[in-house]
């Protein structure tokens, strides 16, 4: 059982190159979700979908797009990137809502460095 | 004021030693609280859901003051295998509005 597998695990990107982050969960869950985790900062919502179909904007959706592209996948692309998007990126589902019945699976994480 | 605050450490103990984190949120209103642990460059995972009435799992015990706005998480004989940063995190609303603390960092030394 994969869980919720991420690709890649690092990338590094010039500034104003594009690339799209890739999320696969294979436990049927209905949400899913993109963070990014900064050093003392704690994890931050930049979109989120809950359901097949609907996506919404979280915390800091500015630079960002996310396609949920069917149950399963939830992309993230950036179209033109920023060294201040340097961080490491997290995919995560839920079988529901996060937070309420039903906790936060994680992907491994990608390292992004733009230069 | 950050949303969810926690103490970054490092808490350095012995191996065996009881710990104790605290956390505090801002928004009186929240609906559910957890702690996940992270290691180093690993993804989080979820340790335990943190119940009004309090709660243990082993030789963790979460505890909820609501009327202080914070959470705890005790840790009893510490093992190596606790080293980890433990992240605090609150629903602050109805939905997907979840708010991670930056994380307190755990040392257990032998």
């Amino acid at each position: 059982n994969a869980g919720v597998t991420q690709t890649p695990k690092f990338q590094v990107l010039k500034t104003g190159q594009s690339m799209t982050l890739q999320c696969a969960q294979d436990m049927n869950h209905n949400s899913m979700y993109w963070y990014r985790q900064d050093p003392g900062m704690g994890l931050r919502l930049i979109y989120y979908s809950a359901s097949e179909g609907t996506t919404d904007k979280g915390e800091v959706p500015n630079g960002y797009n996310v396609s949920r592209l069917n149950k399963r996948e939830f992309s993230l692309r950036l179209e033109s990137a920023a060294p201040s998007q340097t961080s490491v990126y997290f995919c995560a589902s839920s079988r529901d809502r996060a937070g309420l019945t039903s906790p936060l699976h994680f992907g491994n994480g990608t390292r992004l460095t733009v230069t | 004021r950050k949303e969810v605050e926690q103490d970054p450490g490092p808490f350095n103990v012995p191996e065996g030693a009881t710990v104790a984190f605290n956390c505090t949120y801002s928004n009186s209103a929240s609906q559910s609280f957890f702690w996940y642990r992270q290691d180093c460059r690993k993804e989080p995972k979820l340790l335990m859901s943190v119940y009004s009435s309090g709660n243990e799992d082993g030789r963790f015990t979460a505890q909820l003051n609501r009327a202080s706005q914070y959470i705890s998480l005790l840790i009893r004989d510490s093992k190596l295998s606790d080293s980890a940063t433990y992240l605090c995190v609150v629903n602050m609303e109805y939905g997907n509005k979840l708010v991670f603390g930056a994380g307190t960092i755990l040392r257990v030394k032998s």
